[in-house]
């Protein structure tokens, strides 16, 4: 099976400029979860999507959105963006039958490196 | 207050056993806790999961004292390819939180 894909690799933008980031989850799985990651904060959830539905969401502003379409993959918005939301931006997939995407087994992608100058 | 511990590094040699220790307070009752292994310019990678007492794979061995406050992951006879940064992931309330990291440095 194909793993997790997330595209692009890297992304440079400029602050007030808004951003798409892609993943495709393994064959199968229904649910989608996406992460911040940085040197200060470590790793922190965003939201995770089941069935083109969100189904959990973590502590970050309105300007962090996403969605799932019908074949399970994903897209995470962040518009006007700061400095301080350059970052490691990672998406999980996994089967989705447990409820909670933290009891689930996750299956991460290599993530999208975001810079804003 | 952070919501979990881990030990920011650890050092080992090849052959020796390792083991990481996460501590977390209120942890949810029924949810579990997942250790995942990290390597650069990676996603992380799961390990290992369990709920109570001790669960062994191929690779570890995840120990869960009965109050849950805190998990223990053991990797034996590490090599240097077991080198990166191990995360444990857990419930507190309805909420999951990964802990911070523990980069394992193993030396030939």
């Amino acid at each position: 099976k194909a793993g997790v894909t997330q595209t692009p690799r890297y992304l440079i933008k400029t602050r007030g400029q808004q951003v798409t980031l892609s993943c495709s989850p393994i064959s199968g799985h229904r649910s989608v979860s996406w992460y911040q990651q940085t040197p200060g904060q470590g790793l922190q959830f965003l939201f995770e999507y089941f069935s083109e539905t969100q189904r959990n969401k973590g502590n970050f502003p309105g300007r962090f959105s996403g969605r799932q379409f019908s074949n399970s993959r994903s897209e995470m918005n962040v518009s006007t963006l700061e400095l301080g939301d350059s970052a490691l931006y990672l998406c999980a997939s996994s089967l989705g039958d447990r409820g909670f995407y933290g009891n689930e087994k996750l299956f991460f992608g290599s993530g999208t490196q975001l810079s804003v100058l | 207050l952070a919501k979990t511990t881990q030990p920011i590094s650890m050092d080992s040699y090849e052959g020796q056993e390792v083991n990481i220790t996460c501590s977390h307070n209120n942890i949810a009752t029924n949810d579990y806790i997942t250790w995942y292994q990290q390597f650069p310019s990676q996603g992380p990678r799961f390990i290992i999961q369990g709920y109570k007492t001790k669960v062994t794979n191929e690779v570890a061995s995840l120990f869960i004292p009965a109050d849950r406050k805190s998990s223990t992951l053991s990797l034996p006879r590490v090599s240097l390819s077991d080198t990166a940064v191990y995360y444990c992931l857990v419930a507190l309330g309805n909420k999951f939180y990964f802990g911070s990291g523990t980069k394992l440095n193993v030396k030939p």
